[in-house]
């Protein structure tokens, strides 16, 4: 499997934009996890979906967020408009449950988003 | 809602010497698993090694183990036998098993440099 795949890898974007970032989890996973890495906040989880349906937003900073998952091979999280501090780079990890408590999360590479 | 904290923002380590991270996390829980990421330069998320709660053994990864304090709620990395590659951020991690979900709770992180 190729892991967790996130496009772009890099964007950047003038304030007042719309961006969008994309996830592919690993087949078969179905909890995929959308978190924000800043050098002020560290890593914060933003929104997990399980079986497609999100069940926790509360880490969604405002309104400007959101997030789908329309399928189980593909989410997408959408910030417009795009602000200077939405700057950070966003992970997207899944995991699959399985019988046993342990699920280990697979990050992908991450989207480096600089808002200018 | 649990906290995980890691007091030291770097640490250095001369090549093959052993060196040891620090993880404090405040839970009400009695089960849960802990967590150690490595995030190299290339900000992949890797998985380094993780501890269940109601294991009293130490989980120990070739040069990598823990000391896991229950009671003081402690849960530091030991890395033996320093080596160049072992150069990234280190991130601390608290996972509970008490929702549907397996999110983690991440702690700031420690910047661990090797010198040769």
């Amino acid at each position: 499997d190729a892991g967790v795949i996130q496009s772009p890898r890099h964007e950047v974007t003038e304030m007042g934009q719309e961006v969008t970032l994309r996830c592919k989890p690993i087949s078969g996973h179905d909890y995929l996890f959308w978190y924000r890495q800043t050098m002020m906040r560290g890593l914060e989880l933003l929104i997990y979906f399980n079986n497609n349906v999100p069940i926790d937003d509360s880490g969604m900073p405002e309104d400007r967020f959101s997030a789908k998952m329309p399928n189980a091979s593909f989410s997408t999280l959408k910030i417009q408009p795009s602000e200077p501090r939405d700057s950070a780079v966003y992970f997207c990890a899944s995991s699959s449950h399985s019988g046993s408590s342990f699920s280990e999360q697979y990050f992908g590479p991450g989207t480096r988003l600089t808002v200018t | 809602a649990q906290t995980v904290t890691q007091s030291q923002p770097e640490m250095s380590v001369q090549e093959a010497e052993t060196v040891t991270l620090s993880c404090t996390y405040d839970t009400s829980e009695s089960d849960y698993y802990l967590f150690w990421y490595k995030q190299p330069p290339s900000r992949q998320m890797i998985l380094v090694i993780r501890q269940e709660a109601y294991k009293q053994q130490n989980a120990t990864e070739n040069r990598f183990s823990v000391n896991f304090q229950k009671a003081a709620k402690s849960f530091s990395l030991k890395i033996s036998d320093s080596q160049l590659g072992d150069a990234a951020m280190y991130f601390c991690a608290y996972r509970t098993l008490y929702n549907a979900g397996n999110m983690l709770t991440f702690g700031g992180g420690t910047r661990l440099m090797v010198k040769p």
